[in-house]
């Protein structure tokens, strides 16, 4: 009953690092998507995926890479670490279904930037 | 763009109160409208959803009911318990495939109910 797993639970990193989070789901799901949550600000999409092999932007992709191999996998690239990057990221995986299913989302990833 | 506001926490109730969440949005067509629910230290999880005009959404004692006139999703619960106690999200989505059920979010509600 895995689900939406995520790694890693924690993270600091310093100004200019680079890292990935990863995403994996094992629903066999096609949409899968990457989300920052920043207080009073609910949730932000910043990239998403329809399928392998398809991905596109959401509202705040600056700064952030994805790419999408396989069905179960997502990372998101941090490139190059600002403090405005510290948040809460949260993948999250769908059915299609026309915009009728529940999105399922991972326990999240608190990344510090300092 | 779409756009969903709903109102601002956090919001104190005492257990057995009445609770009530307002939501409304802005959306080109006809989009599903959802609940989420965060607990403390969680991810989001669905709490309720309803995909056109004057359906009701209902689960764990939880109502909302989609307004199509007014734009509007609100939640409500009749009775609170201390576990309900949590962030709650209003959301839409909408139906078209390439847009991949990406969700839009409502800033969240914080919800902390006390004995």
């Amino acid at each position: 009953n895995a689900g939406v797993t995520q790694t890693p639970k924690f993270q600091v990193l310093k100004t200019g690092q680079s890292m990935t989070l990863q995403c994996a789901q094992d629903m066999n799901h096609e949409y899968m998507s990457w989300y920052r949550q920043d207080p009073g600000m609910g949730l932000r999409l910043i990239h998403y995926s329809v399928g392998a092999g398809i991905t596109d932007q959401g509202e705040v992709p600056n700064g952030y890479n994805v790419s999408r191999s396989t069905t179960e996998d997502f990372p998101l690239r941090l490139l190059s670490a600002a403090p405005s990057q510290t948040s809460v990221y949260f993948c999250a995986s769908s059915y299609s279904g026309g915009g009728n299913t529940e999105a399922f989302f991972g326990q999240g990833t608190r990344l510090t930037v300092v | 763009g779409d756009s969903v506001t709903q109102m601002e926490g956090p919001v104190t109730l005492s257990e057995e109160a009445f609770l009530t969440i307002n939501c409304t949005y802005t959306a080109t067509g006809y989009p599903s409208l959802f609940w989420y629910v965060q607990y403390p230290g969680e991810g989001l999880q669905l709490l309720l959803k309803a995909t056109k005009a004057d359906d009701k959404g209902s689960n764990k004692g939880f109502e909302a009911t989609y307004r199509k006139e007014t734009t509007s999703f609100h939640l409500e619960k009749g009775s609170v318990q201390v576990s309900d106690s949590a962030v709650y999200f209003c959301a839409l989505t909408t139906r078209r495939k390439a847009a991949g059920n990406k969700l839009t979010f409502g800033g969240g509600t914080r919800v902390l109910v006390k004995p």
